[in-house]
């Protein structure tokens, strides 16, 4: 299996633009995860979904921020409009329903790197 | 609020000698807990995890124990090899949505 895919690995933008994340999660998992990683606040969950259905989005940090998941194969998150300050590294992680129902094993991607300039 | 920390956030460790990584949590409901490590450039890579219903898990060169009383979590390595050079995240939920630890950075010295 090839993993988690996430795209693009680096994007660079300016301040106001449109970012668009896409993961391609592991297939037959049915829990997606997109985390944002930063030196300050270290990997903070932003929203799950399972089967395609969103659970929790307390963690994303404003309306700016939303997260799709249209079909079992491909997710996205986007940030419009960007600022400074959403510079960080995003995952995306995915995994299978735990044998106790609620947990298992997170596998991760490589993580998209965004800097907003 | 409910939070997961780490004791210590640097660890230097001479090849060859076992390295312990310490973790407390404080959510007592946390009924699951994982290691992960994270390499430089990738994402974060499942080491070993464990259940509160146990107090110790092993797995190849690693141990996890778990210390439900005062909410303590440790990860031993042995025989600590330079591929071991990482930030080590310990994380618990109690209802699947993990939440981690701030890391701890292990540096193996030749």
């Amino acid at each position: 299996d090839a993993g988690v895919i996430q795209s693009p690995r680096h994007e660079v933008t300016e301040m106001g633009q449109e970012v668009t994340l896409r993961c391609k999660p592991i297939s037959g998992h049915d829990y997606l995860f997109w985390y944002r990683q930063t030196m300050m606040r270290g990997l903070e969950l932003l929203i799950y979904f399972n089967n395609n259905v969103p659970i929790d989005d307390s963690g994303m940090p404003e309306d700016r921020f939303s997260a799709k998941m249209p079909n079992a194969s491909f997710s996205t998150l986007k940030i419009q409009p960007s600022e400074p300050r959403d510079s960080a590294v995003y995952f995306c992680a995915s995994r299978q329903k735990g044998d106790m129902g609620d947990t298992g094993e997170l596998f991760f991607g490589e993580g998209s790197r965004l800097t907003v300039l | 609020g409910e939070s997961v920390g780490l004791h210590l956030p640097t660890l230097s460790v001479q090849e060859g000698d076992n390295s312990i990584i310490n973790c407390a949590y404080s959510n007592s409901a946390s009924d699951y807990f994982i290691w992960y490590k994270q390499e430089s450039g990738k994402g974060p890579q499942f080491i070993i995890d464990i259940r509160s219903n146990m107090d110790k898990r092993q797995g190849q060169r690693v141990t996890v124990l778990l210390n439900k009383t005062v909410k303590h979590l440790s990860l031993q390595i042995a025989a600590t090899q330079p591929g071991d050079s990482a930030v080590y995240f310990c994380a618990e939920t109690p209802h699947g949505k993990l939440s981690f630890g701030a890391g701890t950075t292990v540096t193996v010295r030749a």
